[in-house]
């Protein structure tokens, strides 16, 4: 079975400290995502990566940044966390471009105070 | 950007009932999958659906996609408890995969 592992199931920040995540898949993936996802907005894409050293944004990548030095492993970084930034944090890998399933992570929720 | 509206955004039903999920967008998908999603889990794969007019059942689920591939419909017959949860479409724009906001569907027994 794929399994996506977010390092962090329940976060607590102070505003302006820097926040990592941090996520890992088993299935060697090409495709990793994070997503952020707010009742009533559903999941926004906030970056993307199809390899090793490669990103994308995605169509809410302000106040976000991601690392993805190792093919397994994928992490969204928030320089200066701020209260807009509280939020549940998916991680998602999938093999291949396109019409792949996307493999989830349990989330990681994150509250800045 | 992409844009995925997804309606209606709540349902409230009795079990029995028949139910109908819609996700639209002004863009053409290559490809598009509708997840579920459970409390404190992440969303899971329901299906993908690929060619324009496709439908695919998987038990009492139906799922349409238009033959624009622009639309793509959920379809729950006799609704049964079990069947509550969030409800997500996602549409693929050249690897970029965009969800629509969800539905969340409550069966009452």
């Amino acid at each position: 079975d794929v399994k996506v592992t977010q390092s962090s199931r329940y976060l607590v920040k102070r505003t302006g400290e820097k926040v990592f995540l941090e996520c890992v898949q088993d299935m060697d993936h090409e495709n990793m995502f994070w997503y952020r996802q707010d009742p009533g907005l559903g999941l926004r894409l906030i970056y993307f990566s199809y390899d090793v050293k490669m990103k994308e944004k995605g169509d809410i990548p302000e106040g976000y940044s991601v690392s993805r030095e190792k093919k397994e492993r994928f992490s969204l970084i928030l320089e200066s966390a701020s209260t807009n930034q509280t939020s549940m944090y998916l991680c998602a890998s999938r093999w291949g471009a396109t019409a792949g399933e996307l493999f989830f992570g349990e989330g990681s929720r994150l509250t800045v105070l | 950007t992409q844009l995925l509206e997804q309606s209606p955004q709540f349902l409230s039903i009795q079990e029995g009932e028949n139910l109908t999920v819609y996700c639209n967008s002004s863009s053409v998908f290559s490809s598009l999958q509708w997840y579920r999603q459970e409390p404190g889990e992440g969303p899971v794969l329901l299906v993908t659906v690929v060619t324009g007019g496709e439908v695919k059942k998987l038990k009492r689920l139906t799922f349409q996609f238009g033959d624009a591939r622009k639309d793509s419909s959920l379809h729950i017959t006799a609704a049964q408890p079990g069947d509550t949860g969030l409800y997500l479409c996602a549409g693929d724009f050249g690897g970029k995969l965009i969800f629509g906001q969800g539905t969340t569907l409550q069966v009452k027994p």
